[in-house]
């Protein structure tokens, strides 16, 4: 199966420092990506659309300037949470598309990123 | 997406066959379902999908009935490595616009395997 790296897995930073967040697809070429947050026990949350080569799309109530997306290859996207606070710390995943044909897409998602601001 | 409604949790004994059910009634003509699951602090996991025939992989099978308005993922032999969150999702199997393949998670099934 497709493989998607994510790194850091785990990063505290103290509050106001910003933090970026690596997701690599290692063996195929993602055109788009996806960067999902969670808090404890809650569901996962689609925060934005990562798109190779142009503007990510974000979901309603994200602030793009604190969630900053570059998606600057078919093989990565990076995620920085600029001027971090503390009700910022959270798990967040990122995601990437296999399309062998039209009834095959699947998702495969990285391991995730524990972020915890102090 | 159509929308898909999962029991909060669920209870199975190690070696005997885990099913979980989910409800799917106003499934559309076009859209998948899908099944993932994420073990605690992981990422979640792909684990099997289907239109409306009953399909089977490695890691378990997708019954769908015939109304196509609910399914069941069996884990046929559930481990204490199956303890995860379960997933199910419905949508379009592909959009091509990117944005349109996000998936869309609800609370899904925490299923608990027990010795």
């Amino acid at each position: 199966g497709a493989v998607v790296s994510q790194h850091p897995s785990w990063v505290i930073c103290k509050s106001g420092t910003s933090v970026k967040i690596e997701c690599r697809s290692l063996d195929f070429q993602a055109t788009t990506m996806f960067w999902y947050r969670q808090f404890p026990k809650q569901s996962l949350m689609l925060m934005a659309t990562s798109n190779e080569g142009s503007k990510a799309t974000y979901e309603q109530g994200v602030e793009k300037d604190k969630f900053l997306i570059n998606h600057a290859s078919l093989t990565l996207s990076t995620l920085t949470v600029t001027s971090a606070h503390p009700e910022d710390s959270s798990f967040y995943i990122c995601s990437a598309s296999l399309t062998r044909d039209r009834g095959r897409y699947i998702q495969y998602f990285g391991a995730g990123t524990r972020l915890s601001v102090l | 997406d159509a929308k898909t409604t999962q029991p909060p949790s669920m209870d199975c004994a190690e070696g005997r066959a885990a099913n979980l059910p989910c409800n799917h009634s106003t499934i559309s003509g076009n859209e998948y379902v899908y099944w993932y699951r994420q073990i605690h602090s992981q990422g979640p996991q792909y684990i099997i999908h289907g239109l409306k025939n009953n399909e089977t992989n490695e890691m378990a099978s997708l019954i769908i009935t015939e109304d196509r308005k609910s399914s069941t993922l069996i884990l046929p032999h559930a481990t204490l490595r199956d303890t995860a969150v379960y997933y199910c999702i419905v949508r379009v199997a592909y959009s091509y616009t990117g944005g349109g393949n996000k998936l869309t998670f609800g609370t899904g099934t925490q299923l608990k395997v027990e010795l």
